[in-house]
């Protein structure tokens, strides 16, 4: 099965900037997730963008899917502190099965 | 109220040793998963089980084993355990389908010496 790749693998940003993460992947896709992990701790669901949407919202979480590319967006807005963590983009082929992207570290600086 | 708790959270043990992993979730999920993360942080899924049955089965040893008595629970047994074998195992909950997330446990950081 196929792996996500994700760029950059570490992103360190001032407090109140924006943070983009991208993803791509090989294979179809039912959906495409983005989890973060702060370190320590299990996962946490952030959003879910199915293959048939293109955009969508959440609090300061904007995520694009471009199936035709074969790839994904994770911007946060006016970032903070407590933003800092490894964000996972993952993706659900047919047969319901999650497939992890080697995930992208964050650090926010205060 | 814990969703997803899975114990111990830390396990050191020696090379041959067997040991298990608990795993329960209180959300009314009927899917369960184990996923192993290695030292490169990339997770990688060893089992799901659907309402006690296994569903997906990856390549893993057989001296890994899991054991579903009820939908909520899902524990990792292993056998014979190798160096290798040191990682954070992940136990997961989903109510299944396309359209829901996954509900993760904290993890149980596994060290063989």
């Amino acid at each position: 099965s196929q792996q996500g790749e994700e760029d950059p693998q570490a992103l360190s940003i001032q407090e109140g900037e924006n943070a983009t993460m991208n993803c791509s992947y090989k294979t179809s896709i039912n959906n495409l997730q983005w989890y973060r992990q702060n370190s320590g701790r299990g996962l946490v669901h952030l959003i879910l963008i199915r293959s048939n949407e293109r955009e969508k919202h959440s609090g300061r979480l904007r995520v694009t899917l471009d199936t035709s590319k074969k790839s994904s967006s994770l911007l946060i807005t006016a970032s903070r502190a407590a933003d800092t963590a490894s964000y996972f983009c993952v993706m659900m082929e047919y047969g319901n099965k999650l497939v992890f992207g080697a995930g992208t570290i964050l650090r926010v600086k205060s | 109220d814990t969703a997803v708790s899975q114990t111990p959270k830390y396990l050191v043990t020696q090379m041959g040793n067997d040991k298990s992993i608990k795993c329960e979730q209180n959300l009314g999920h009927d899917t369960m998963y184990w996923y192993k993360q290695d030292s490169k942080k990339f997770l990688k899924i060893m089992f799901s089980y659907n309402n006690k049955e296994l569903i997906i089965n990856e390549t893993v040893p057989n001296r890994f084993s899991p054991k579903s008595p009820d939908k909520a629970h899902l524990n990792l047994h292993i056998n014979s355990l190798e160096l290798g074998d040191s990682a954070v195992y992940f136990c997961a909950s989903s109510q299944g389908g396309r359209d829901y997330g996954y509900t993760f446990g904290s993890g149980t950081r596994l060290t063989v010496v």
